[in-house]
């Protein structure tokens, strides 16, 4: 059964430009998260979709936005890139935890965006 | 607050156990989960425990929980060369206050000498 797949592997931009981060679950998986890794910053909570709406937003700014499609995979885009968004980019998925209890989040290897 | 805290760094030799502290905040409905991070890599999932549990053991692995004291342990038996990594306490919330994501602790970085 393959993982949580995300691509591309290495993103570099320049200051102001738009980036967009893909990410497909884990077969049969409904949610999806997103986490931004920044040097000296920790795991931080971006996004969370579950069966195609953002069920929940962490404290970015609205210039990072996604969606989820149909067949549960998901986009993160980032626009006006800044400097300081230089990370790398996690997505996790598992079972939708409202109908399925509490199930483990399993990682992507991630995106590692620099801004140049 | 949201913290989940760990101490930042531990060195052991080959061979000897290893034991990785965490501290969160809350307290009733929370799954309690260990991730490790390789360099250039993604989170891989280790272990998790609920909060109504007090032990839970998966081969080299043993996790510890002291409800009281909102205090999770990692301990990594006959601890490997290839155990070198970065290891992340992480936090979940369900039931009413179920937002989805995980809180995670800064990351203890594991380093095994020869």
């Amino acid at each position: 059964e393959a993982g949580v797949t995300q691509s591309p592997t290495h993103l570099i931009k320049t200051r102001g430009q738009q980036a967009t981060l893909r990410c497909s679950p884990i077969s049969g998986h409904t949610s999806v998260y997103w986490y931004q890794q920044a040097l000296g910053l920790g795991l931080q909570f971006l996004l969370w979709y579950d069966e195609g709406e953002e069920r929940n937003r962490g404290n970015f700014p609205p210039r990072f936005s996604g969606r989820q499609f149909p067949n549960y995979s998901s986009e993160l885009n980032v626009n006006a890139l800044e400097l300081e968004d230089s990370a790398l980019y996690l997505c996790a998925s598992h079972n939708s935890p409202r109908y399925r209890g509490n199930q483990p989040q399993h990682f992507g290897d991630g995106t590692r965006l620099s801004i140049l | 607050g949201e913290d989940v805290e760990q101490s930042l760094f531990l060195s052991v030799r080959e061979g000897d156990s290893s034991v990785i502290n965490c501290t969160y905040t809350d307290s009733s409905s929370t799954y309690l989960y260990w991730y490790k991070q390789e360099p250039g890599a993604g989170l891989q999932l280790l272990t998790y425990i609920f909060s109504n549990m007090d032990m839970k053991q998966d081969q080299r692995l043993t996790v510890l929980l002291n409800k009281k004291d909102k205090h999770l342990s990692l301990r990594i038996a006959d601890t490997q060369t290839g155990d070198s990594a970065i290891y992340f306490c992480a936090e979940s919330r369900f039931g009413s206050s179920n937002t989805g994501k995980l809180i995670f602790g800064q990351g203890t970085t594991l380093q095994v000498k020869p």
